[in-house]
């Protein structure tokens, strides 16, 4: 089975505070994404990584960064949180090949206050 | 991406078979139709998908209709743990996955 786990379920941070949300898969996937789900708006792309070092805007990357320095492994950073970013963060990883299984599957979610 | 379509709400008794419809009337012929659900709070589940011909595995069954502008998720035998947010997407391979609002399914005892 695919396990895709993100280093915490729930996060309280003070606005301006600089957030680290860590995502790791286990089976090897060259891409991993980075969603935020909100009510109402369903998710939504903020960031997505093809490879190690590689890394593509989605349709919401205002005030967010990443980092992929290791295939397994995908960041998201919030350099200065605001509360308007208060959300669920869903990291997301698949194969990457130009098939039918280029299924994503999804972490547990982080789901991040920002006071 | 083709939009789909599908109902807000629905109930099922428990033990019985549960029949997702989605609407994808614009849909191409290199889409392919995914499900995925959401348990509440949690990450999305992968369920099952297909492009043209109907698909079964452990968790459920997939009918796509002749002409593929709608299709039917099927879980044979639902349970309590089925309760859950069910979404229909259709795609091609390699692009986003569009997430909408998706079918709240709520399983009766």
């Amino acid at each position: 089975d695919v396990k895709v786990t993100q280093s915490s379920r729930y996060l309280v941070k003070r606005t301006g505070e600089k957030v680290f949300l860590e995502c790791v898969q286990d089976m090897d996937h060259e891409n991993m994404f980075w969603y935020r789900q909100d009510p109402g708006l369903g998710l939504r792309l903020i960031y997505f990584s093809y490879d190690v070092k590689m890394k593509e805007k989605g349709d919401i990357p205002e005030g967010y960064s990443v980092s992929r320095e290791k295939k397994e492994r995908f960041s998201l950073i919030l350099e200065s949180a605001s509360t308007n970013q208060t959300s669920m963060y869903l990291c997301a990883s698949s194969k990457g090949t130009a098939t039918s299984t280029d299924t994503q599957y999804f972490g547990p979610g982080t789901r991040l206050t920002v006071l | 991406d083709a939009k789909t379509t599908q109902p807000p709400s629905m109930d099922c008794a428990e033990g019985r078979a549960a029949n997702l419809p989605c609407n994808h009337s614009t849909i191409s012929g290199n889409e392919y139709v995914y499900w995925y659900r959401q348990i509440h709070s949690q990450g999305p589940q992968y369920i099952i998908h297909g492009l043209k011909n109907n698909e079964t595995n452990e968790m459920a069954s997939l009918i796509i209709t002749e002409d593929r502008k709608s299709s039917t998720l099927i879980l044979p035998h639902a349970t309590l743990r089925d309760t859950a947010v069910y979404y229909c997407i259709v795609r091609a391979t390699g692009n986003q996955f569009y997430f909408g609002t998706g079918t709240s399914l709520t399983v009766i005892p």
